[in-house]
């Protein structure tokens, strides 16, 4: 069956810094793979995608890369912002999913100025 | 606003008590999602929905009910739930498909005294 893992959190970083979440990813086939971000007291929002091997996914300065031989979709930020701080969730849907997207458990960022 | 809607947003129960989560989404997706995010626990899919059918029933206790009267309606019908049902309830909805993202709402945020 298909299944997320990313790194554990929280991770805490000071403001300007380079910001790496790690994903990697068990399915068959060729998912489609997602970055989701919540914000406090927020639902989830789509933060990037890609849908096929070496696609680069990219949204206000975020950035992962589909790396199909290393099964990973790795979240990269030049300089986090304080605002930046939230839960980041790695994501996957394929034909073996079913209807729905395989979670990973979330990264917790804090920025701190 | 991401066109999926949740109400309420936040609701005070007691365990004696019934009541219904509503989700509503106009995007014309074709499925509809039910997922409890519970303080230090993953994302937990609980049910889904596909054109008005559920398709998916992830072992949730009978005391919720869902509910799809129609393709943009989706409902968590709520009776004599436990204390450790606190969570943020989240409804989604997406065009079923392999690349498609997940539209979520911000979620219910449940209290059960």
């Amino acid at each position: 069956g298909n299944s997320v893992t990313q790194m554990e959190g929280p991770v805490t970083l000071s403001e300007e810094a380079f910001l790496t979440i790690n994903c990697t990813y068990t399915a068959t086939g060729y998912p489609s793979l997602f970055w989701y971000v919540q914000y406090p007291g927020e639902g989830l929002q789509l933060l990037l995608k890609a849908t096929k091997a070496d696609d680069k996914g990219s949204n206000k300065g975020f950035e992962a890369t589909y790396r199909k031989e290393t099964t990973s979709f790795h979240l990269e930020k030049g300089s986090v912002q304080v605002s930046d701080s939230a839960v980041y969730f790695c994501a996957l849907s394929n034909s073996n999913s079913g209807y729905a997207l395989n979670f990973g458990k979330g990264t917790s960022l804090l920025v701190t100025p | 606003e991401t066109g999926v809607t949740q109400t309420p947003r936040h609701l005070v129960m007691g365990m004696t008590n019934k009541k219904s989560l509503k989700c509503e989404q106009h995007l014309g997706h074709n499925a509809m999602y039910w997922y409890k995010q519970s303080a230090k626990k993953p994302l937990e899919l609980m049910f889904v929905y596909s054109l008005e059918e559920r398709v998916e029933n992830n072992s949730v206790p009978s005391r919720f009910s869902p509910e799809c009267p129609n393709s943009s309606h989706l409902f968590l019908h709520l009776h004599t739930l436990q204390p450790e049902d606190s969570a943020l309830y989240l409804c989604a909805s997406r065009d079923r498909g392999g690349g498609t993202e997940a539209f979520f709402g911000q979620g219910t945020r449940l209290t059960v005294v």
